[in-house]
């Protein structure tokens, strides 16, 4: 069936080493979300994409994130170079969202890292 | 402070008895309310989606409330199972804010035998 997939599930790097955690959405939905997760935090919104566009990104380090869409089939979150404090569960969601409501969204299993 | 505050923080039950988490809100307007439930290691899964002006929506043993008035939502588990125990997440989705959805902090359910 129908699913969100994520890889790597686990990641341990060390600080200051470059990391690419990867998405592929369900076929047909133009949503696509990044999250991120931590015992303190909860769920935090990282970034999102519309129809592969970038909508928001706010939540999103700057200086050392970056999101992108290069297709519909896959969307990418890198870190560059990576920190202790990036340690977390990182989760991406998609779903198909009309213009003035949100959809049923439906979330990957997560890529859990670790920057030792 | 908060736009999605969920109660308890954690709970413990015995299987077989009923339990019911809360949420209160203060995003407004909104599109809709949701309850996912997390498995341990696992993704959130839906569980119910509510518009504002759905009262309650139930999921098999699941039945989440909603308040629009009071801004507050409850989810009721009846009858839990072991397989119960997992984290319970109110998400509230603002009205015209593309699809951003405001996440509670949880609450840790664990169903002992």
């Amino acid at each position: 069936d129908a699913r969100v997939t994520q890889t790597p599930r686990h990641k341990v790097t060390e600080m200051g080493q470059e990391v690419t955690m990867r998405c592929q959405p369900i076929l047909g939905h133009n949503t696509v979300f990044w999250y991120r997760q931590t015992m303190m935090q909860g769920l935090e919104l990282l970034a999102y994409f519309r129809n592969r566009a970038p909508l928001d990104d706010s939540g999103m380090p700057k200086d050392r994130f970056s999101a992108e869409m290069p297709d519909a089939t896959l969307a990418t979150l890198k870190i560059q170079p990576s920190e202790p404090r990036d340690s977390a569960v990182y989760f991406c969601a998609s779903g198909l969202v009309p213009n003035r409501n949100t959809g049923e969204l439906f979330f990957g299993e997560g890529s859990r890292l670790t920057v030792l | 402070k908060n736009q999605v505050e969920q109660s308890p923080q954690s709970l413990i039950i015995l299987e077989g008895k009923n339990c019911t988490l809360q949420c209160n809100y203060t995003v407004s307007p909104f599109s809709n309310l949701r309850w996912y439930k997390q498995d341990t290691g696992r993704g959130p899964v839906s569980l119910t989606i509510m518009t504002f002006s759905e009262n309650t929506k139930s999921n098999g043993r699941y039945t989440a409330t909603l308040d629009a008035d009071t801004k507050q939502s409850s989810l009721h588990i009846t009858a839990s199972q072991l397989s119960d125990s997992a984290s319970y997440i109110c998400v509230v989705s603002p009205l015209w804010q593309g699809g951003k959805l405001i996440f509670g902090q949880g609450t840790e359910l664990s169903v002992k035998p």
